[in-house]
């Protein structure tokens, strides 16, 4: 069956530390996303990408960075970890307009990340 | 300004009742698409239901139904039957297909507690 995976699924890291949260889909999606969860915020957008070498800022882009080398991957990273980026962190994925699979998008089970 | 506004932070039923969770939501987008999601305690994020704003009849997917009102800007989730499963976060999300195409915009969600 199709899935997305993140990895690592918990990471306590230290502030100035560079991490990056891996994000797998073998659904052969075009779109991918990463929203970041916080108390009192619901999901925020971070950074997504329609396809391979294309990534675009998200609502809260500082401090992160994404790169879309195949379809599968969209890797997220913190250049200099802060503990404002503490939180939970999704991936996401869907298809492209006009396919059956556009109208649902479909989350990874989610990495909870402290900056400490 | 909000675009997706939950104005419940918790809701309690009990089990085997009805209940309505509110989401009334913010676009000049004559395009776009209303979705509910589930979250669990356990973290992951569960699709429930799509409705696109030129669709002319409600969504449903089994005990769940969504109250469409397009004049006032309102997408509330019905949940029939309710189980002690039910209980979780419930976010409403919005995509605007002119503007952020295959973006999800997330409003604050709403914790429902089910009583048995």
């Amino acid at each position: 069956d199709a899935e997305i995976t993140q990895s690592p699924r918990h990471k306590i890291t230290e502030t100035g530390r560079q991490v990056t949260l891996a994000c797998h889909q073998t659904w052969n999606h075009n779109n991918m996303f990463w929203y970041r969860q916080d108390l009192g915020h619901g999901l925020r957008l971070i950074h997504y990408s329609y396809g391979v070498q294309d990534t675009n800022k998200g609502e809260v882009s500082d401090g992160y960075s994404v790169s879309r080398s195949n379809t599968e991957d969209l890797p997220l990273t913190l250049e200099s970890a802060a503990s404002s980026q503490t939180s939970v962190y999704f991936c996401a994925s869907s298809q492209i307009p006009g396919t059956s699979g556009y109208n649902e998008q479909f989350f990874g089970p989610g990495t909870r990340l402290t900056v400490l | 300004a909000q675009k997706i506004t939950q104005t419940q932070p918790g809701m309690f039923v009990q089990e085997k009742e009805a209940v309505t969770l509110d989401c009334t939501y913010d676009t000049s987008d004559p395009s776009y698409g209303l979705f509910w999601y589930k979250q669990p305690s356990s973290g992951e994020m569960i699709f429930l239901i799509y409705q696109g704003s030129y669709d002319q009849q409600n969504a449903t997917e089994g005990r769940y139904s969504l109250n469409f009102q397009k004049a006032r800007k309102s997408a509330n989730l019905v949940i029939s039957a309710s189980q002690l499963g039910d209980s979780a976060m419930y976010f409403c999300a919005m995509r605007e297909e002119g503007t952020s195409y295959g973006k999800l915009t997330f409003g604050q969600g709403t914790i429902l507690t089910v009583h048995p």
